[in-house]
């Protein structure tokens, strides 16, 4: 099963600031995936990533958001003006060596007041 | 595109007891099952999945069964313990292998000691 750490564990911002969310897997991945929880719902799909370049994305995936791997190996999601509604739990997941399988990391807890 | 709906939305049971957790899918295309456990504060962790050309698997106390002609797929726990407590999400993979994961909303289990 591959690793994968989330920084930071909690981030706390005012509405209209930036903020970067960074995923650190195992080194040689290819495909991530960004994934939000709101508090109490259920886990949705934002981007997967492939070979340096968005592969899906969904309607959640506006202008706001944009993800890159600036180094090779951390992996990460920028919102560029935080509202209120971005307040949620935000998970990276990388496939798994078996086909399909993706694991998560134990994500970042995104507060936006 | 793909929609999961997830049943009962949360779920009480005397340790020992079995639970069963239910999903049903809207694209026929989907060919890839799995389901997470989330504890507090944690990530989704990966306990089973099953594929679309098999019917069961199973895994120690945890079993997963599908019906591709109905759309649905169920996970069964059998000799609950409280220590199975948490929320479960049934997800259905669209796109390939690669492709991002739909979740059904999760149940809350509690296993009663």
């Amino acid at each position: 099963e591959p690793e994968v750490t989330q920084t930071p564990s909690h981030q706390v911002t005012q509405m209209g600031q930036e903020v970067i969310l960074r995923c650190v897997p195992i080194s040689n991945h290819l495909y991530f995936y960004w994934y939000r929880q709101i508090l109490g719902q259920k886990v949705e799909f934002l981007v997967s990533f492939y070979n340096n370049e968005i592969s899906e994305k969904s309607e959640i995936f506006d202008d706001q958001f944009s993800v890159e791997r600036p180094d090779g190996s951390n992996f990460t999601l920028k919102i560029r003006s935080t509202k209120l509604e971005d307040s949620a739990m935000y998970f990276c997941a990388t496939l798994g060596s078996s086909y399909n399988e993706q694991f998560f990391g134990p994500g970042t807890r995104l507060t936006v007041l | 595109g793909e929609n999961v709906e997830q049943h009962p939305s949360t779920l009480s049971v005397q340790e020992g007891d079995s639970a069963v957790i239910k999903c049903t899918y809207s694209d026929s295309a989907s060919n890839y099952f799995p389901w997470y456990k989330q504890e507090l504060g944690k990530g989704p962790q990966l306990i089973i999945d099953i594929r679309s050309n098999v019917g069961e698997k199973k895994d120690q106390r945890i079993a997963v069964t599908l019906n591709k002609t109905a759309k649905h797929f169920s996970l069964h726990i059998t000799e609950t313990q409280p220590e199975d407590s948490a929320v479960y999400f049934c997800a259905a993979q669209g796109g390939g292998s690669q492709g991002n994961l739909i979740f059904g909303k999760g149940t809350k289990l509690s296993v009663k000691p």
